[in-house]
């Protein structure tokens, strides 16, 4: 599977967006690419995913550059509640459903 | 969604002894996970619970250790066998719906050895 590549923290005023990179320059024709959040002491939630097209689902936006090697989730407002950690997974049609973690993105949103 | 539920929630064991951690989902699922997460680390894929059959380990992970089965499609258990202090983690369950190509993950079982 090809591997991610996310900064360990980012901080994030309230009400702003909030926009986390990734690298995924290895990845191939057949790998999606999600992303998770984990807020402290409860399991991954999902935001949202896409293989070539950007997304936007009522949590997020995906945006991925056109060859692919790297993607930025938006989220458009940030709130306290955005506190987590974020995950950029890319997931390969040949194994559906097995994530393998990163380090991710420790998120801070402040007031 | 999938509304999952694991069970125990938490529980603090002695070592050597073993605990079965149960994961329950409201509807019929295909693929099931399970995850272990250490203490301040990212989640590990353990192994696919496999409905029928024996489970699909990842590499580090044996059956001895981690024995998993998988009775029908909406249930499943994960028993960590013979603990020690070093398999104090969160165990956490994951089911992927192909419907709309999402995972979802159960709150997990917070386990401390002792």
């Amino acid at each position: 599977d090809a591997k991610t590549t996310q900064p360990t923290s980012m901080d994030c005023a309230e009400g702003r967006a909030a926009n986390l990179p990734c690298n995924h320059s290895t990845i191939s024709g057949n790998e999606y690419v999600y992303w998770y959040r984990q807020i402290h002491s409860q399991g991954p939630q999902y935001i949202i995913h896409g293989l070539k097209n950007n997304e936007t689902n009522e949590m997020a936006s995906l945006i991925i550059t056109e060859d692919r090697k790297s993607s930025t989730l938006i989220l458009p407002h940030a709130t306290l509640r955005d506190t987590a950690v974020y995950y950029c997974i890319v997931m390969t049609t040949d194994s559906w459903g097995k994530l393998q973690f990163g380090a991710g993105t420790q998120v801070v949103v402040t007031p | 969604s999938a509304v999952i539920s694991q069970k125990p929630s938490r529980d603090i064991c002695q070592r050597g002894t073993s605990l079965t951690i149960q994961c329950q989902v409201d509807s019929q699922v295909t693929m099931m996970f399970w995850y272990r997460q250490q203490p301040g680390q990212s989640l590990t894929l353990i192994a696919t619970a496999n409905q029928g059959s024996e489970a699909t380990y990842e590499s580090g992970f044996v059956i001895d250790k981690f024995p998993i089965s998988r009775p029908n499609l909406t249930f499943s258990t994960l028993t960590v066998s013979n603990m020690s202090p070093e398999d104090s983690s969160i165990y956490l369950c994951s089911v992927y719906r192909t419907v709309n190509t999402e995972a979802f993950f159960g709150q997990g079982t917070r386990l401390t050895v002792v």
